[in-house]
């Protein structure tokens, strides 16, 4: 069980360039999510996805765009590139029961992106 | 004012001291409360959750929750170099599966 890869690990883009940062899970969740870590910032929440099919907006939106086609995969796009995204990017998975919240979001080790 | 507030720290304590990690919030709908842990250049890793006011152990950590002041509270016994990692209170109310984080506090053990 690998749980939550992403990729890449880093990778520096030209403003105005675009990119897709890769994100798959292997415990068969139905939520998926996506975050931004600024440095001393806690996490903010871009979108989310509760099914292959099915996606919402976060809190910080503007500038990106994602798509769930499988249940495994979630990846999200940046279509121009921007200073102000410069940040680390973690996908998460996690399970929802009935009606509970799910006890625990597993994270991916994060993708580092540099905007210059 | 912010939903979740965290002491920013950061906090430098001896090995085997004792930790106290602290978060308010205004939200009084907030029912779930978590705790992650972050080493550094990885992804938060899950170390407590509760969704009631009161204590909950686990080994050395101890998560507190008190509603009536929205206040929550991560202690760490025996402290470990290996305890040295950002700590992230996290939290939720109902079926919201969207959870809203603390800026995190980064925490030293020495030894």
């Amino acid at each position: 069980n690998a749980g939550v890869t992403q990729t890449p690990k880093f990778r520096i883009l030209k403003i105005g360039q675009s990119m897709t940062l890769q994100c798959t899970q292997d415990m068969n969740h139905n939520y998926m999510y996506w975050y931004r870590q600024d440095p001393g910032m806690g996490l903010k929440l871009i979108y989310y996805s509760v099914g292959a099919g099915i996606t919402d907006k976060g809190e910080v939106p503007n500038g990106y765009n994602v798509s769930r086609s499988t249940t495994e995969d979630f990846p999200l796009r940046l279509e121009l590139a921007a200073p102000s995204q410069t940040s680390v990017y973690f996908c998460a998975s996690s399970q929802m029961s009935g009606v509970t919240i799910q006890e625990t979001q597993y994270f991916g080790p994060g993708t580092r992106l540099l905007v210059l | 004012q912010k939903e979740v507030e965290q002491d920013p720290g950061p906090l430098s304590v001896p090995e085997g001291a004792i930790v106290s990690l602290n978060c308010t919030y205004s939200n009084s709908a907030f029912q779930y409360f978590m705790w992650y842990r972050q080493y550094s250049r990885k992804g938060p890793e899950l170390l407590m959750y509760t969704y009631s006011s009161g204590n909950k152990e686990d080994g050395r950590f101890t998560a507190q929750v008190d509603k009536s002041s929205k206040y929550i509270s991560l202690f760490i016994r025996d402290s470990q170099p290996s305890d040295s990692a950002t700590y992230l209170c996290a939290m939720s109310w109902g079926s919201n599966y969207k959870l809203t984080f603390g800026k995190g506090t980064l925490l030293t053990v020495n030894p």
